[in-house]
């Protein structure tokens, strides 16, 4: 699965939408880009995920440039609770269903 | 309501002494699999399962031992349990469609 890089921290205000950029410079073409999200010492959440088209849910969009060598994920309207470890990955068929953590960023929202 | 639950959220214990981890989830899932957070190191993934008697390693199975007779349920087995073993332990579910895998809230396992 290719590598991918985050910045470590980001600070929103509230109400303000949050842009959390991703660099997979080396995804190949069968590879996905997910989204996960860890409040506090919680589980880890799901997101979104993506192949190459745009993606939107009702908690937030995947913006995958047409090269697939980064991706953005905005979420429109960042409150308090969205404050949180923010990890994108990236996940190719065939492999054993395993997500790849790295250190993720660090989203905090200010009031 | 679609769960991964994990008991115990606490524990701590002492060197040596067998533990059990449970981990169950009501969706069905073919897919599961525990991991471990360390600070600085991530998520990393010790065990998984790709159905009923089907295990394999992940990447940390050194002292874990895990079962899956059942589809809902893969308890995480600690036989002697470590200091080094200290650690946050997530189980995760999911179906085979590469869509979202649902996690557990957490056992926070202390050995002393």
């Amino acid at each position: 699965d290719a590598k991918t890089t985050q910045p470590p921290s980001m600070d929103c205000a509230e109400g303000r939408a949050a842009n959390l950029p991703c660099n997979h410079s080396t995804i190949s073409g069968n590879e996905y880009v997910y989204w996960y999200r860890q409040i506090h010492s919680q589980g880890p959440q799901y997101i979104i995920h993506g192949l190459k088209n745009n993606e939107t849910n009702e908690m937030a969009s995947l913006i995958i440039t047409e090269d697939r060598k980064s991706s953005t994920l905005i979420l429109p309207h960042a409150t308090l609770r969205d404050t949180a470890v923010y990890y994108c990955i990236v996940r190719g068929l065939g492999s054993n269903y395993k997500l790849t953590f790295g250190k993720g960023t660090l989203l905090t929202v200010n009031p | 309501e679609a769960q991964v639950t994990q008991n115990p959220r606490y524990l701590i214990t002492v060197t040596g002494k067998k533990l059990t981890v449970t981990c169950s989830q009501n969706m069905n899932h073919e897919y599961m699999s525990w991991y471990r957070q360390d600070p600085g190191l991530g998520l990393r993934q010790i065990y998984y399962s790709m159905n009923v008697e089907v295990t394999d390693k992940g990447d940390v199975p050194e002292g874990y031992k895990v079962s899956r007779k059942e589809k809902r349920n893969f308890p995480l087995i600690l036989e002697s349990p470590s200091p080094n073993q200290t650690s946050l332990y997530f189980c995760a579910s999911s179906d085979f469609t590469y869509t979202e895998a649902f996690f557990g809230q957490g056992t926070r396992l202390t050995v002393v």
